[in-house]
């Protein structure tokens, strides 16, 4: 079945480790899409890619880094430079017309202990 | 910014009533689309409205868009349990789409 795999579900940070979050697509998709969701909060994009070893920064980048060095796969760093990454991390990906919209990953919880 | 904002935030109704939820925006967009997502879950697409359609049907989901107002809704006819959820809207800015916060539908069987 075609889909967007997200691992791990559940990922423990300690202060001043950097952590990273997996994103695979089997879907062909050109674009993919790292959002942040926080309680009660809507959805805010990290960085998205359109293109293989090609990413552009979204509203909150600072304290993130990502790669793109296959279509299949879009990881997430989240560094120590990250002062509160606490969240819900949400993967996407689409077709470069969204028509489709986007497919979403099932998440990743990431708390600091 | 171009992020909606739904209303209202959280909505409560009876197992068979409908349930509407607006979505507000401040540009001028291309498409507009609706999302549902499950507690701890990821966003399933439920339904894209192009910005010169002003309704779309998909099974118990009907979809407005008034371009003059910058605002669409959500209906849901005859709801279930089942749709308990939270449901985003997301207009589109070029290259990405911004989400709003979310309407938080309880379905009380």
């Amino acid at each position: 079945d075609g889909g967007i795999t997200q691992s791990p579900k559940y990922l423990f940070r300690k202060e001043g480790q950097n952590v990273t979050l997996s994103c695979e697509q089997n879907l062909n998709h050109d674009a993919m899409y790292w959002y942040r969701q926080d309680p009660g909060q809507g959805l805010r994009l990290i960085y998205y890619s359109q293109i293989v070893n090609d990413f552009q920064k979204g509203d909150i980048a600072e304290g993130y880094s990502v790669s793109r060095e296959k279509k299949e796969s879009f990881p997430l760093t989240v560094t120590s430079a990250q002062k509160n990454p606490t969240a819900f991390y949400l993967c996407a990906s689409s077709i470069m017309d969204y028509w489709g919209g986007y497919t979403f990953g099932s998440g990743t919880r990431l708390t600091v202990v | 910014s171009q992020q909606g904002e739904e209303d209202p935030q959280a909505l409560s109704i009876q197992e068979g009533e409908n349930a509407t939820m607006n979505c507000s925006y401040k540009t001028s967009i291309n498409n507009l689309q609706w999302y549902r997502q499950n507690s701890g879950r990821g966003l399933v697409h439920l339904i894209l409205i192009r910005s010169n359609e002003r309704e779309k049907h998909s099974g118990r989901l009907r979809v407005t868009l008034d371009t003059s107002k910058k605002s669409s809704s959500l209906l849901i006819t005859a709801s279930r349990a089942a749709d308990t959820a939270s449901y985003f809207c997301a207009t589109d800015a070029g290259n990405q789409f911004y989400f709003g916060t979310g309407t938080s539908l309880t379905v009380i069987p």
